[in-house]
């Protein structure tokens, strides 16, 4: 399989719940991304990898806590969320951390009720 | 701060038309500029990009032109299929020591056969 694979594609959780959300990349890229995708808000950067390493956090509630085992992997793991973090969240990957090109994957979309 | 901002949505235009969507930025330099296009369901992905001004960036049909003096990068074409249907986000990015790309907040252009 090729690109960025984000699984799943939808998840409905409860305020209670914990839940995850996975991202694989197969292009042997070194620099992984999580983004926001709100209705009507720009693209929201949450978080930044590189080989593995998290070098960016921009203010992103710690209910949210990313993982990145290897350069190939990137998940987002959520507990006690609350209803505005209803979102679709996107994962992208680069060949290098500051590379200009971006490929996304189609997203997960998610709703907390 | 840098900013993008796009004409708002959504854009509706039968087969054929000439289609423009204005994007303009807020930026202290040069940054380099982007189109993405996310399709219904999917991620975005990258249509056409220019790293300097008066650069032209083209791509199945798009074109767009970096104008320093007007800080824009309007996207046209100049006969739009009911296929090119999805949100087209406009975005800047300075160099490879950052890692942050400025979306705009998308416009979404729906063609009608």
């Amino acid at each position: 399989e090729t690109g960025v694979t984000q699984t799943p594609r939808h998840l409905v959780m409860g305020m209670t719940n914990k839940k995850s959300l996975k991202c694989e990349q197969h292009l042997g890229h070194n620099a992984m991304y999580w983004y926001k995708q709100s209705a009507k808000k720009p693209l929201e950067l949450m978080f930044v990898y590189s080989l593995e390493e998290r070098v960016e956090n921009n203010s992103v509630p710690s209910r949210f806590s990313p993982e990145c085992p290897n350069s190939s992997h990137l998940f987002l793991h959520l507990h006690t969320l609350q209803p505005e973090d209803s979102a679709l969240y996107l994962c992208a990957s680069s060949p290098y951390r500051g590379a200009n090109v971006l490929t996304f994957g189609a997203g997960s979309r998610l709703t907390v009720l | 701060g840098d900013s993008v901002t796009q004409m708002e949505g959504p854009v509706t235009l039968s087969e054929e038309a000439f289609l423009t969507i204005n994007c303009t930025y807020t930026a202290t330099g040069y940054p380099s500029l982007f189109w993405y296009v996310q399709y219904p369901g999917e991620g975005l992905q990258l249509l056409l990009k220019a790293t300097k001004a008066d650069d032209k960036g083209s791509n199945k049909g798009f074109e767009a032109t970096y104008r320093k003096e007007t800080t824009s990068f309007h996207l046209e074409k100049g006969s739009v299929q009911v296929s090119d249907s999805a949100v087209y986000f406009c975005a800047l990015k300075w160099g490879t020591s950052y890692d942050k790309v400025i979306f705009g907040p998308g416009t979404s252009l729906s063609v009608i056969p």
